[in-house]
């Protein structure tokens, strides 16, 4: 597509329940990443497609978050049993061909926890 | 292992005004140095990268920033301030260019005062 699209823009969801975001990048872009931005945090690197590589799982901060891209496209990043330090927001980035290039970001997805 | 420093979680100036947002890096390897820009409800839009070719970059929207090894720093800046810049701005590095996720520093909200 001409972007990369995330959904849901906004999700709320009650305690314990499990959530599932996704990201659409841009066609061609092979490298795929996500990240947490919570207030006066800055961007929190969690997870790193590249191609049919291995991920990067490195900056998951717990088992409960786990991400797949299928394809090499859609990318689903999952939350089990949410709590509420997960609220925050969800951002996809994509690239051509790694971080030194640049990426371009979708407009996030805004998780609640209640 | 990279990281990145922004002095100053928020700077205010006047419509007008030179804007100076400050950057400072630790890398062990020659980086690759990124500004973004995100305003409310957006996801982030490049501004501005160096690669490694020349030290002063310009960007849009009438931002530049020079990239001094020596102070380890990669500072933004714009002569004239408009209404529009009012935005929060995140310095990142990265490594390398086909491998490793872009690091990004805590941000800086920028406000502009008529």
């Amino acid at each position: 597509g001409a972007g990369v699209s995330q959904s849901p823009s906004n999700k709320v969801t009650e305690k314990g329940k499990d959530v599932e975001l996704r990201c659409d990048p841009i066609s061609g872009h092979t490298a795929l990443y996500w990240y947490r931005q919570s207030l006066g945090q800055g961007l929190e690197f969690l997870i790193y497609f590249q191609g049919n590589s291995a991920p990067d799982k490195s900056g998951l901060p717990s088992d409960r978050f786990s991400a797949e891209r299928t394809g090499g496209s859609v990318s689903t990043l999952t939350i089990q049993r949410t709590q509420q330090e997960d609220s925050a927001v969800y951002l996809c980035a994509s690239s051509s061909a790694g971080g030194g290039y640049g990426y371009t970001f979708g407009s996030g997805t805004r998780l609640t926890i209640v | 292992a990279q990281s990145v420093t922004q002095l100053g979680s928020h700077v205010s100036v006047s419509e007008g005004a030179l804007v100076l947002l400050r950057c400072n890096y630790s890398s062990s390897v020659p980086p690759y140095l990124f500004w973004y820009v995100q305003y409310p409800n957006q996801g982030l839009q490049l501004l501005l990268k160096y690669t490694s070719a020349a030290t002063l970059v310009k960007g849009i929207n009438g931002f530049e920033a020079e990239f001094k090894k020596s102070e380890t720093s990669f500072h933004l800046t714009k002569p004239s301030a408009h209404m529009s810049d009012a935005a929060e701005y995140f310095c990142a590095v990265s490594v390398n260019q086909a491998g490793t996720a872009l690091i990004f520093g805590k941000g800086t909200t920028l406000s502009v005062s008529s």
